[in-house]
């Protein structure tokens, strides 16, 4: 069974400043999807970001870009430029390439919670 | 295009009742599923379904049944609600077996149990 990990339960940037989110997981398939979605307040799950296994450049959105090490099963989340409205819950989330069997089920991190100071 | 919508959005029961969370969804998507999330754990699957008529047990799908007899809906049920089920549960959908495939949210449904 695949497990995703993120080992900071909470983080603090300062507006406009640049932070990283830590994301590690764990699987025997060499195919697969990772995600960071955002929650913010309102509870409403968000795609942020998505990368796919078998690339190897790292997905890019706007202010927000990953770190992707396949070999140490690592999957980082930077936020560049931090606006008082990225504040919110981050999730870090596999999905295996297996669709069919699987429903492409999601496994999700426990979170990390972001703060933004002005 | 509504997306993902959940009804109720709050609910209040007690121990031993029953009910029935719905999640409608306009998107033609094949694939549907419901988590659960609590305090310090993220999301977890109780339950999906790959089409209509099919449903399958995800990660923690005791005490909850679910049907799926139409394509846009997936219900949940809880014959006799716990207060270990306490939660907010979140319906999904996703285009199926793209590899753009992605999955959207419903707004959650807040659910208390006394």
């Amino acid at each position: 069974a695949q497990t995703v990990t993120q080992s900071q339960p909470e983080m603090s940037v300062q507006e406009a400043e640049t932070v990283t989110l830590s994301c590690t997981y764990d699987t025997s398939e060499s195919d697969y999807y990772l995600f960071w979605y955002k929650q913010p307040p309102s509870r409403q799950m968000i795609l942020v970001i998505r990368q796919e296994a078998y690339k190897q450049q790292n997905a890019t959105e706007n202010r927000f870009s990953v770190n992707f090490q396949k070999a140490a099963k690592s999957f980082s989340l930077k936020i560049s430029d931090s606006q008082l409205g990225d504040a919110a819950m981050y999730f870090c989330a596999y999905r295996s390439a297996k669709g069919e069997t699987s429903g492409s089920r999601l496994t999700f991190g426990e979170g990390t919670q972001l703060t933004v100071n002005p | 295009n509504a997306g993902v919508t959940q009804t109720p959005k709050f609910r209040v029961l007690k121990t031993g009742q029953s009910m029935t969370l719905l999640c409608a969804q306009d998107m033609n998507h094949e694939y549907m599923y419901w988590y659960r999330q609590d305090p310090g754990m993220g999301l977890r699957l109780i339950h999906y379904s790959v089409g209509e008529g099919t449903t399958a047990k995800g990660e923690v799908p005791d005490g909850y049944n679910v049907s799926r007899l139409k394509k846009q809906n997936f219900l949940l049920g809880l014959e006799s609600a716990a207060p270990s089920q306490t939660s907010v549960y979140f319906c999904a959908s996703s285009n199926q077996g793209t590899y753009q495939e992605t999955q959207y949210f419903g707004p959650g449904t807040r659910l208390l149990v006394l």
